[in-house]
């Protein structure tokens, strides 16, 4: 199984600050399949990044992914109030498909 | 605009099994994609169960393969998950996934005597 371990645990930045989140895996993750989730309280799961680096769709481009192999990052630069939210990453390429255990971006 | 909607019983006795329907509205089972389930306990981070595809085959998360079912009804436009002999540890918040690219707001359930 692959283990996602995601830094740090909690991040405190304000407003139009830069955001760096990072995803470091047990294994090497193949044909970069690493995905980025944002989950806001009460509401579901949303996908950010596929493919390591890939936008899902209406995401804005303030918000991207870079990586390959056991390392990857989310960034999000120009923080607004609703990126303040809790970060996963996952992995899907190897069967259990894993999470990170999250990273909670707070408003300092 | 495709959307995903859990329901079920938010309470389950110990040993009993938990069933799920996810209802889709706005696309179709017969397309392409995988349609899957991941939980999450309280204060703890996100599971996958596992997923299935009409067409394609099906893969379960090995540390619950031997107690879940999932399966599909494309008369319906359902997904539905069986989870058997549960326990407290099961409490949790359930989603059904499309794909991972679009969610559920997920189901809570708790096991609880």
């Amino acid at each position: 199984e692959v283990v996602l371990t995601q830094s740090p645990g909690t991040l405190s930045l304000s407003p139009g600050d830069r955001a760096t989140l990072h995803c470091r895996a047990s294994h090497t993750v193949p044909s970069d399949y690493l995905a980025w989730f944002q989950e806001r309280p009460g509401q579901a799961p949303r996908l950010l990044i596929f493919g390591a680096s890939t936008r899902a769709s209406d995401i804005p481009d303030r918000i991207s992914g870079s990586g390959s192999g056991t390392d990857f990052t989310l960034s999000i630069s120009r923080l607004e109030p609703e990126d303040f939210a809790v970060y996963f990453c996952q992995q899907y390429a190897t069967s259990p498909y894993t999470f990170g255990q999250g990273t909670r971006l707070e408003i300092k | 605009q495709v959307q995903l909607r859990e329901s079920g019983p938010g309470l389950v006795k110990p040993s009993g099994t938990l069933s799920l329907i996810c209802n889709i509205s706005g696309d179709s089972i017969s397309s392409t994609s995988w349609w899957g389930w991941v939980r999450q306990p309280p204060g703890k981070g996100l599971e996958w169960i596992g997923q299935r595809h009409l067409i394609g085959g099906i893969n379960y998360n090995p540390s619950l393969e031997s107690r879940v079912t999932l399966s599909l009804d494309r008369s319906t436009n359902q997904v539905f998950l069986y989870l058997r002999s549960v326990t407290a540890a099961d409490t949790a918040k359930y989603y059904c996934t499309r794909d991972f690219d679009l969610w559920g707001q997920g189901t809570r359930v708790t096991v609880s005597s």
